[in-house]
């Protein structure tokens, strides 16, 4: 089973264009999230979404955007990027909620010049 | 983030001995424990979890005890081999609606 497919797997982008990272799953869980991985600084989470219609912010929203349409597909924007964003961005998806294990995809490596 | 911490932040062991890493955390109602498992270049895997309601839970090679008094959790390897080096993750739930991810601890087990 692919769990969970994220596109691309890195870009390159000037600052202050927009990008959008795909996320999908195909484990029909009802919660997905979005976090950004740097150095020293572990996994923050962006957003997040417990169920199909419904997202909220995590502890790094400023900057992002997401949509929650359908229950497999999250993806996350950046609206007008700053080099601030360069990270590792990663999806992971939970069955119900944060008391379950997450399943991540394999993550899109962002750097913003 | 800040609110769950790991130590020590690299630890090296020899091929056949055991690591063991510690967490602790400060949401004192934290109920799930889940440890990761990041290999270069791949998203994080969840390897064992425990919850509050258990002091221990063991899965092969690999336990994880819970101390709730004390609000610290440790992540036990035995018999390490090389395929268990990696950056291995802690993270507790904080604030009841996120999960706290510590900073990481590399493991390198040498052969």
């Amino acid at each position: 089973t692919a769990g969970i497919t994220q596109a691309p797997t890195s870009q390159i982008l000037a600052a202050g264009r927009s990008m959008t990272l795909r996320c999908t799953q195909d484990m029909r869980h009802n919660a997905m999230y979005w976090y950004r991985q740097d150095l020293g600084l572990g996994l923050r989470l962006i957003h997040y979404s417990n169920t199909a219609g419904t997202t909220g912010k995590g502890e790094v929203p400023d900057g992002y955007s997401v949509s929650r349409a359908n229950t497999d597909d999250f993806p996350l924007t950046l609206a007008s990027a700053v080099p601030s964003q360069t990270s590792v961005y990663f999806c992971a998806s939970s069955e119900q909620g944060i008391n379950q294990p997450q399943h991540f995809g394999d993550g899109t490596r962002l750097s913003i010049l | 983030g800040e609110n769950v911490e790991q130590h020590p932040s690299t630890l090296s062991v020899q091929e056949g001995d055991s690591a063991v890493i510690k967490c602790t955390y400060s949401d004192s109602a934290s109920n799930y424990f889940p440890w990761y498992k990041q290999e270069l270049g791949k998203g994080p895997q969840l390897i064992i979890d425990i919850r509050s309601n258990v002091g221990e839970k063991k899965d092969q090679r690999i336990a994880v005890t819970l101390n709730k008094t004390a609000k610290h959790f440790s992540l036990h390897i035995t018999e390490t081999q090389p395929e268990d080096s990696a950056v291995y993750f802690c993270a507790a739930i904080y604030g009841n609606n996120r999960l706290a991810f510590g900073k990481g601890n590399q493991v390198v087990v040498i052969p």
